[in-house]
């Protein structure tokens, strides 16, 4: 089982829509959660940090947390079209300061 | 705020040379630095981490006499890789931490090409 689940997608959707991303992780003594964006050929962007149960929320973005399900989302409403990039879920591994990646979902907005 | 660079964007180098890769936190003091490394289509695969004042920790796989890793202030980090192959031809990505939030922010990228 890997430590971080993403569906890879692509995850099409058109734009205005709300785009719905998953995550499961293995480690439950993870306790921060991050999402990263990385556009293709670039480095990752943070755009949400989330550290306790239940829905944070910072403009578009959206972020869950259920830590008894260690299942984390990002929604994102309105989608554009400069949404489409790669995005990555990252808990901190328990006991360490270091992110543990997924491999990410490719997002598609497309007009 | 929260600004890494990375020095060089892109470097070309012949097998057998050694490179040289600087990562700045801009704005930010960061006692902790991550050095990763990305092929084409895969993840971030995180190769060590770099703590101001001592020794590099290296994830497992990772050639630490390949991959010298110096964290002499808490603004600078750098990464040379020695005797570079064309098989170390990938992206190249630090991060630092901010704080104590555990928030890591990346630097833009170094792409080596290694001919």
């Amino acid at each position: 089982q890997k430590e971080v689940e993403q569906n890879s997608g692509p995850l099409s959707v058109p734009e205005g829509a709300i785009a719905s991303l998953n995550c499961t992780y293995s480690d439950r003594g993870s306790q921060s959660f991050f999402w990263y964006r990385q556009y293709s050929g670039k480095s990752p962007e943070l755009i949400m940090s989330i550290y306790s149960n239940g829905d944070k929320e910072d403009g578009r973005f959206t972020a869950q947390l259920n830590k008894a399900s260690q299942y984390v989302s990002l929604l994102i409403r309105d989608s554009q079209p400069s949404d489409s990039a790669t995005y990555l879920c990252a808990p901190i591994s328990g006991g360490y300061n270091k992110l543990i990646f997924g491999a990410g979902t490719r997002l598609a907005v497309h007009p | 705020g929260a600004v890494v660079s990375q020095h060089p964007s892109r470097v070309i180098c012949k097998s057998g040379t050694s490179v040289k890769i600087e990562c700045r936190s801009l704005d930010f003091q960061a006692t902790t630095m991550f050095w990763y490394r990305q092929f084409p289509k895969q993840s971030l695969m995180l190769m060590a981490t770099s703590n101001e004042g001592s020794k590099a920790t290296y994830e497992q796989g990772v050639e630490k006499d390949k991959f010298l890793i110096n964290h002499a202030s808490l603004t600078l980090s750098t990464l040379t890789v020695t005797s570079a192959h064309p098989e170390d031809s990938s992206f190249y990505i630090c991060s630092a931490v901010l704080g104590t939030s555990y928030e890591q922010y990346f630097g833009p990228g170094t792409r080596l090409t290694v001919t």
